[in-house]
């Protein structure tokens, strides 16, 4: 499976934005990326997924690099709610047929 | 939609016990996954079934852990007999059978083996 890598940990001011970088330099081109966030005590929660255009839902924005290599997660506004471990995960087109494997993650600190 | 629940959430139990965990998915979902969480290792799948049938197992630690999907709306992981380093928490998770569906977790069990 392609490997992601994440920054261990990243601080930032409530009602800032926060950009979570990812890089994934093996992606294949049918290997979707997706985000999902660990609150404390609860289970993982999807927040986005795209395959090469940038992605906006409620929650969050998804930036892809062109070549794909890369990829940066934005909380436009983040609050103290959005305090969590964040996963960046590459996932095979079509699959929901498998689980996700997920990494160490990126543990976001916000401060008030 | 009550989300995938499971229970319970929070076991405590002696070495040598069974411990039964128990997950419901959603409604409508055809695959359901078996989540482990350590410190040490992190988010592992244990195993996956779709239609109620077992698919991988390959990431069950050993024979002492056992799963199964008697319906669509049911399923349990059983470990038998417990050991210490059992003690994790256990999260369960479901989806639809498309492509890219996003994965919908319980809020795990908490598994203490003393």
């Amino acid at each position: 499976d392609a490997k992601t890598t994440q920054p261990n940990s990243m601080e930032s001011n409530e009602e800032e934005p926060v950009h979570l970088p990812c890089n994934h330099s093996t992606i294949s081109g049918t290997d979707y990326i997706h985000w999902y966030r660990q609150l404390p005590s609860q289970g993982p929660e999807y927040v986005i997924h795209g395959l090469t255009s940038n992605v906006n839902n409620r929650m969050a924005s998804l930036a892809i690099a062109e070549d794909r290599k890369s990829s940066t997660l934005i909380l436009h506004r983040a609050t103290l709610r959005d305090a969590a471990v964040y996963y960046c995960i590459l996932r095979a087109k079509g699959g929901g047929a498998d689980g996700l494997t997920f990494g160490k993650g990126t543990h976001l600190i916000i401060q008030p | 939609d009550a989300g995938v629940i499971q229970s319970p959430r929070h076991e405590v139990t002696e070495m040598g016990q069974e411990v039964t965990l128990r997950c419901k998915p959603i409604s409508g979902h055809d695959y359901l996954f078996w989540y482990r969480q350590t410190m040490m290792r992190g988010l592992e799948l244990l195993i996956y079934f779709n239609n109620n049938v077992p698919i991988d197992d390959s990431g069950m630690p050993e024979d002492r852990f056992s799963a199964k999907m008697p319906n669509a709306s049911f399923s349990t992981l059983k470990i038998q007999p417990s050991e210490p380093r059992d003690s994790a928490v256990y999260f369960c998770a479901s989806t639809e059978d498309r492509g890219n569906s996003p994965l919908h977790f319980g809020n795990g069990t908490r598994l203490t083996v003393t």
